[in-house]
């Protein structure tokens, strides 16, 4: 199993152009998530997922939308992007369970100029 | 909503040594989970140990041990025999028990202790 993947590891975008993160479970896992992650503001909730064809906004969904149409893909879009969306995302999966924790990626490094 | 709070940006220790991360919590809830994050350089997210709210025991691993005080509200970490290789950020985790699926049972951060060991 590859786990939790992520692609690309690394991008630079200047003001105002879009792009699309993937993450991608092998794990046939129903829940998935997007963070980002900020100096001294640990991990921020962007989007969810609870399944396949569902999504649903955390904690700081502005200026980023979702897709689910596979259960094992989770997108994250940006669709105008801007210097305050520079940060590390990262994308997490986990199974049902009560007791199950959640599965990182390792991270994508965005860079808005 | 739950919040996490973590009062040490920093903390040094000496190889062989402990080291104890402060974590304190607010929540209206009585059943939920609390986890401990380490985040190497290489920024991969590792799941350290978790505790269960319910459970009156202390979680333990290996060398890393908490102290869970439910009724302050506190879940701290300590990292006995320290190590070079435990240098990294460690974060404090949230997350409830409730057996809601749209609540998506989502993790809620603390901003991370950055722990530096010196040889």
């Amino acid at each position: 199993n590859a786990g939790v993947t992520q692609t690309p590891k690394f991008r630079v975008l200047k003001t105002g152009q879009s792009m699309t993160l993937l993450c991608a479970q092998d794990m046939n896992h129903e829940y998935m998530y997007w963070y980002r992650q900020d100096p001294g503001m640990g991990l921020r909730l962007i989007h969810y997922s609870v399944g396949e064809g569902t999504t649903a906004k955390g904690e700081v969904p502005d200026g980023y939308n979702v897709s689910r149409l596979k259960k094992q893909n989770f997108l994250l879009g940006l669709e105008s992007a801007a210097p305050s969306q520079t940060s590390v995302y990262f994308c997490a999966s986990r199974p049902l369970g009560r007791e199950e924790t959640q599965y990182f990626g390792p991270g994508t490094r965005l860079l808005v100029l | 909503a739950q919040t996490v709070t973590q009062s040490q940006p920093e903390m040094s220790v000496q190889e062989a040594e402990t080291v104890t991360l402060s974590c304190t919590y607010d929540t209206s809830e009585s059943d939920y989970y609390l986890f401990w994050y380490k985040q190497p350089p290489s920024r991969q997210m590792i799941l350290v140990i978790r505790q269960e709210a319910y459970k009156q025991q202390n979680a333990t691993e290996n060398r890393f041990s908490v102290n869970f005080q439910k009724a302050a509200k506190s879940f701290s970490l300590k990292i006995s025999d320290s190590q070079l290789g435990d240098a990294a950020m460690y974060f404090c985790a949230y997350r409830s028990a409730l057996r809601i699926k749209a609540a998506g049972n989502k993790l809620t951060f603390g901003g991370g202790t950055r722990v530096l060991v010196k040889p």
